[in-house]
């Protein structure tokens, strides 16, 4: 069974600088990997879709990496914002599913960015 | 936006009552699923659908039924609402088919007294 691990779990950073989100997982059979965000009371917005085969995906100011071999997944953000302030979730999709989408969730990490 | 409308928003129950939750979609996607999401649990899936009348189970589906008779709708059932299905509860689609990306309704958050 795929279990997903999001460290730090929380993190507060000051306007401005740059971070890194971790996401590890146990079975690297996986066919892509998702992030996404999630804001207090909201559903989940997709950010980045990144396939097994590739090794990053960007998307303005958010840059994803993908490691299979190893299990390990990063959402790099550059010059945070107070708008980016959420709960981030990171979510590998195995290589077979048999007919639907069975995402594993970690638990994300909550990010503060403080003015 | 996917046009995904979940519906109630909110709604408060009691333990051993039905009830269903409604997840609208208006752009006929194929792949629509049913989560839930609890504090050190992360989102589960419930149940999914791959097509009208084609549904099939995920890692937490005791106590959960599912149908879809249109394209455009998924109904989520508890026949007999229990305390531990009180949680937030997502829908979700593919846009463009499997493996593409997940978007999802803004959730419906029940309370099962």
């Amino acid at each position: 069974k795929q279990e997903v691990t999001q460290i730090p779990a929380a993190l507060s950073v000051p306007e401005g600088e740059n971070l890194v989100l971790n996401c590890s997982f146990t079975d690297s059979a996986i066919y892509n990997l998702q992030w996404f965000r999630q804001d207090p009371g909201k559903g989940l917005t997709s950010l980045l879709l990144i396939q097994s085969s590739q090794r990053e995906q960007t998307s303005g100011r958010l840059n994803a990496s993908l490691d299979k071999s190893s299990g390990r997944s990063t959402l790099y953000i550059a010059a945070s914002q107070p708008g980016d302030s959420a709960t981030y979730l990171c979510a590998p999709t195995p290589g077979l599913t048999g007919g639907g989408n069975k995402l594993t969730f970690g638990t994300g990490t909550q990010l503060k960015v403080e003015l | 936006d996917a046009g995904i409308t979940q519906s109630p928003r909110h709604k408060v129950t009691e333990t051993g009552t039905p009830v269903t939750l409604r997840c609208h979609q208006t752009e006929n996607h194929r792949y629509m699923y049913w989560y839930r999401q609890d504090p050190g649990h992360g989102l589960r899936l419930i149940h999914y659908s791959y097509g009208v009348k084609d549904t099939d189970k995920g890692e937490v589906s005791d106590g959960y039924s599912v149908s879809r008779s249109k394209t455009e709708d998924f109904l989520l059932t508890l026949e007999s609402a229990t305390s531990s299905q009180t949680s937030v509860y997502f829908c979700a689609i593919s846009e463009g088919g499997l493996y593409e990306k997940l978007f999802f309704g803004s959730g419906t958050q029940l309370s099962v007294l």
